[in-house]
């Protein structure tokens, strides 16, 4: 069973702090990893994606992403009350069930003004 | 279209009747993925097209779920004798190839009663 594992928080940070969000995946041969917003009652909508080990930076938003340990994270910095939402790791399956993500459950983040 | 489109948005259904959801994806996408995301959770897998093939069914929860994509563009996802357990949000998402960031649809919420 390939599986992306998050925590379900809640986490709270207060507004202006960084927010640093989790995720680990069980298929080593996946190869690409995203980051999709879920507002509540809304659909999910893409962040950032990352293919390489290491960081990538899209303003406010830092991927980070290390094959070894099969661990990928969000960092959001200046987090503001409007990030206040659940974060959806995915990884892009590979085998039989390529072409489809997999994501996890979701961490809610609360950012308090 | 601009986006992913789907109709209806929300569907109540006694138990036992027989529903279909419609999905329209971004002009020109390959790819197209059917999603079930019960609350709380996260999108759990149900199929996916590649133009009109269906190259993935594995995520259907039973046979009483169905997918079609007949000439490659609009698909449709049928449940037949819902079931109160079938009460979900169902996603569509297309995308232009393989790997790379998928659309969501807005979802139709379905209410099996």
């Amino acid at each position: 069973q390939k599986e992306v594992e998050q925590n379900s928080g809640p986490l709270s940070v207060p507004e202006g702090a960084i927010a640093s969000l989790n995720c680990t995946y069980s298929d080593r041969g996946s190869q690409s990893f995203f980051w999709y917003r879920q507002y509540s009652g809304k659909s999910p909508e893409l962040i950032m994606f990352i293919y390489s080990n290491g960081d990538k930076e899209d303003g406010r938003f830092t991927a980070q992403l290390n094959k070894a340990s099969q661990y990928v994270s969000l960092l959001i910095r200046d987090s503001q009350p409007s990030d206040s939402a659940t974060y959806l790791c995915a990884a892009v399956g590979v085998g039989g069930s390529q072409g489809n993500l997999i994501f996890g459950k979701g961490t809610k983040l609360s950012v308090k003004p | 279209g601009a986006g992913v489109s789907q109709s209806p948005r929300y569907k109540v259904a006694k138990r036992g009747q027989d529903v279909a959801l419609r999905c329209d994806p971004i002009s020109g996408h390959v790819s197209l993925f059917w999603y079930q995301q019960a609350l709380g959770q996260g999108p759990e897998f149900l199929t996916y097209f590649q133009n009109e093939a269906q190259l993935d069914k594995s995520g259907l929860p039973s046979d009483r779920f169905f997918a079609e994509r007949p000439e490659g563009s609009v698909s449709t996802l049928k449940i037949q004798r819902t079931q109160q357990e079938d009460s979900a949000v169902y996603l569509c998402a297309s995308s232009s190839g393989q790997g790379v960031g998928y659309t969501f649809g807005s979802g139709t919420r379905l209410t099996v009663v």
